[in-house]
């Protein structure tokens, strides 16, 4: 099973920024969202497509519906550039997408 | 709070095996499988498998079967991933991370170490 996601998208500040994930018959699983800055660990921010850990802002939400989940940052900051990941299972197996890289400009 | 600590860098040489430890605290450590994904340099997340903690059951991504042996040791919330026959393509960082339960987290990685990174050079 594969996930394909944008290798990169470009936000201004402030402005919405859309990652997509594509998978055969995506919008029947659950899709989560990792957000990973340089030199760090993986963050969760959006499990079971639409729900925000605790401490994750607001303005990170998530859909997923037919063969495409998105993660939307609304407002985005300087501070959410970062390389985004989405992730869902297969049977047992977990499987990442390719990896988004979000520059905000 | 939950905490995921992972052993230091490793450098080691082609042909060899490598042994990366993972010691969990802040929760029950035998509730929540742990999963081992590994991140080459400038590459993505690639998931390499993961253990029951409570049981000792293991399911491993194909791509690693007959190489990686992933286990625990519960009385000191300890698990392990050891990878063997390395190539100078594991050069990596490998992360370890929890499972969340379903209710809370959706069977997500909500939990995730620190990293530890294996280079493989002879």
């Amino acid at each position: 099973y594969e996930l394909t996601q944008p290798p990169s998208v470009s936000v201004s500040p402030g402005q919405t920024a859309s990652i997509t994930c594509s998978g055969d018959k995506l919008g029947d699983k659950y899709v989560c969202w990792y957000q990973q800055k340089p030199g760090q660990s993986p963050v969760l921010v959006i499990y079971q497509d639409t729900k925000r850990p605790s401490g994750i802002p607001e303005r990170f939400s998530g859909s997923n519906s037919g063969n495409t989940a998105t993660l939307t940052i609304s407002g985005t900051q300087a501070m959410d550039e970062a390389d985004y990941y989405c992730q869902a299972w297969d049977s047992s197996n977990v499987v990442f997408g390719g990896g988004t890289k979000l520059t905000v400009l | 709070q939950v905490q995921l600590v992972q052993s230091g860098a490793e450098v080691t040489k082609p042909g060899a095996s490598v042994k990366v430890s993972c010691k969990a605290s802040g929760y029950t450590f035998t509730g929540y499988y742990m999963h081992w994904v590994r991140q080459a340099p400038g590459q993505g997340l690639e998931w390499m498998g993961r253990i029951n903690p409570n049981r000792g059951g293991t399911n491993y991504a194909q791509k690693f079967q007959g190489r990686v042996t992933m286990t625990r040791d519960t009385s000191i919330s300890t698990a392990y991933m050891e990878l063997s026959s390395l190539i100078s393509d594991d050069t990596a960082v490998y992360y370890c991370a929890r499972e969340g339960d379903s209710s809370s987290s959706g069977r997500a990685l909500d939990y995730w170490g620190q990293g530890t990174l294996v280079t493989v050079s002879s």
